[in-house]
């Protein structure tokens, strides 16, 4: 089966902070994901990436950034946390081609202080 | 610019009633409509549809497509207090990219 394993549930930060998200997968699948969810938004794709050290914008990538220097692992970056980006994140994997559904991660709830 | 729209955004019924929850979509090289359902975590992935008119059931779901009128639905039957949840559609197009709609709040009481 496959997991995809964020790193942290909660996560509560100060305005201005450098935060790090971490997601894993375990399963060699080439793309992966970073949603956020809001209340009356949906899921919004932040930004995306089907190969390493490879990545693409989503719908609003505005105030993030992402790393992937291995296959099993995407992080999302926010270089200055603001009360905005209070939200839920979700990481998601799926084999390459869009012939496979999304797997997710359990997410992480960050609060920005 | 993707599009995908769920109505209603939220439904009430009892256990026992059937409903269905609706999914229209414009998307450029459309690959395919997933349905999810979420509970308080991770979404967690019921259907697949790439064909127009092919039904997909899983035990009280099912779900079906239509292509030309570019629209799923997603049919729950005797609806039980635990398909309480918020059902989401998805469509897959260029570079697998999928784009979510804002989801179905769907409460089954008691």
């Amino acid at each position: 089966d496959v997991k995809v394993t964020q790193s942290s549930r909660y996560l509560v930060k100060r305005t201005g902070e450098k935060v790090f998200l971490e997601c894993v997968q375990d399963m060699d699948h080439e793309n992966m994901f970073w949603y956020r969810q809001d209340p009356g938004l949906g899921l919004r794709l932040i930004y995306f990436s089907y190969d390493v050290k490879m990545k693409e914008k989503g719908d609003i990538p505005e105030g993030y950034s992402v790393s992937r220097e291995k296959k099993e692992r995407f992080s999302l970056i926010l270089e200055s946390a603001s009360t905005n980006q209070t939200s839920m994140y979700l990481c998601a994997s799926s084999l390459l081609g869009g012939s496979s559904p999304l797997h997710f991660g359990n997410g992480t709830r960050l609060t920005v202080t | 610019e993707d599009k995908v729209v769920q109505s209603p955004l939220s439904l009430v019924v009892h256990e026992g009633d059937t409903v269905t929850l609706n999914c229209s979509y414009e998307v450029t090289n459309f690959r395919s409509l997933l349905w999810y359902k979420q509970e308080k975590k991770a979404p967690t992935f019921l259907f697949m549809l790439t064909s127009s008119g092919i039904e997909k059931k899983s035990g009280r779901l099912s779900s079906i497509l239509d292509k030309k009128e570019l629209f799923s639905i997603l049919n729950i039957t005797a609806t039980q207090t635990g398909d309480s949840a918020v059902y989401l559609c998805a469509d897959t197009g260029a570079n697998s990219k999928l784009t979510f709609g804002k989801g179905i709040t769907l409460s089954v009481r008691p």
